[in-house]
């Protein structure tokens, strides 16, 4: 069964950084790009930038470019995501997401979220 | 950056009536690119439409999507009681993605 599965739920101080994880299995992890997104609560999602799992070529939201970095590692299935600089309005659930063919397409299958909590 | 507005933000419906979300785009979204995803309480979203009319894989045939350029619609024919949630809908024709604010679909 074909499955993304995520990394647990975090709280950061701000200013610091966090680091989601995000496992793929049941499919071929090189062929698609993995996106990610996030939800604040109460709120709608919004789109931070992807990855391509093969070539590790990356493009980023303006909104978020030079605070976070989307790596994988394609041994153990794996992509991450790492946002940096935190603030409180960062509180919120952080969502893997794939793309099959191109990433600019359809979010074929989700994550289970990641709970992210900035407090002091 | 592509504008999605959803109305209305809420429709109070009961099983069985039949539910018209609206998703209108801020500039014409080419090749009809947007999709539409549900999403329950605790859950993520999950895809039910793409090619703003194609449905997704094992996706009930009581949802249809319907649009083109500017105004795109999302219709559930007969609301069953696992179809109240919030659907959202996404453009993917530009570049950032992006999702409008939601319509949430509640029992009256």
């Amino acid at each position: 069964q074909v499955q993304l599965v995520q990394s647990g739920a975090e709280v950061k101080k701000p200013g610091a950084s966090v680091r989601v994880s995000c496992e793929a299995s049941g499919h071929t992890f090189s062929a698609y790009y993995m996106h990610w997104l996030r939800q604040a609560p109460g709120q709608g999602l919004e789109w931070m930038g992807w990855i391509n799992v093969n070539s590790g070529g990356t493009n980023y939201s303006q909104k978020f470019q030079g605070r976070v970095t989307v790596t994988r590692d394609t041994s153990i299935s794996t992509a991450y995501m790492e946002l940096s600089s935190l603030r409180f309005d960062d509180t919120a659930i952080y969502y893997c997401a794939m793309t099959s063919v191109t990433p600019r397409s359809w979010f074929d299958l989700w994550g289970q979220g990641t709970l992210v909590t900035v407090s002091s | 950056e592509i504008v999605l507005t959803q109305s209305p933000a809420t429709l109070s419906l009961s099983p069985g009536e039949r539910a018209t979300l609206s998703c209108r785009a801020s500039q014409s979204i080419s090749s009809s690119q947007l999709s539409w995803y549900q999403q329950k309480p605790g859950q993520a979203p999950r895809l039910l439409i793409y090619g703003a009319s194609t449905r997704a894989t094992g996706i009930p045939d009581r949802f249809s999507g319907s649009g083109s350029g500017t105004d795109f619609t999302l219709t559930i024919s007969r609301l069953e009681p696992e179809d109240f949630a919030v659907y959202y809908c996404q453009q993917y024709g530009n570049l950032p993605l992006t999702f409008g604010g939601g319509t949430k679909v509640e029992i009256k």
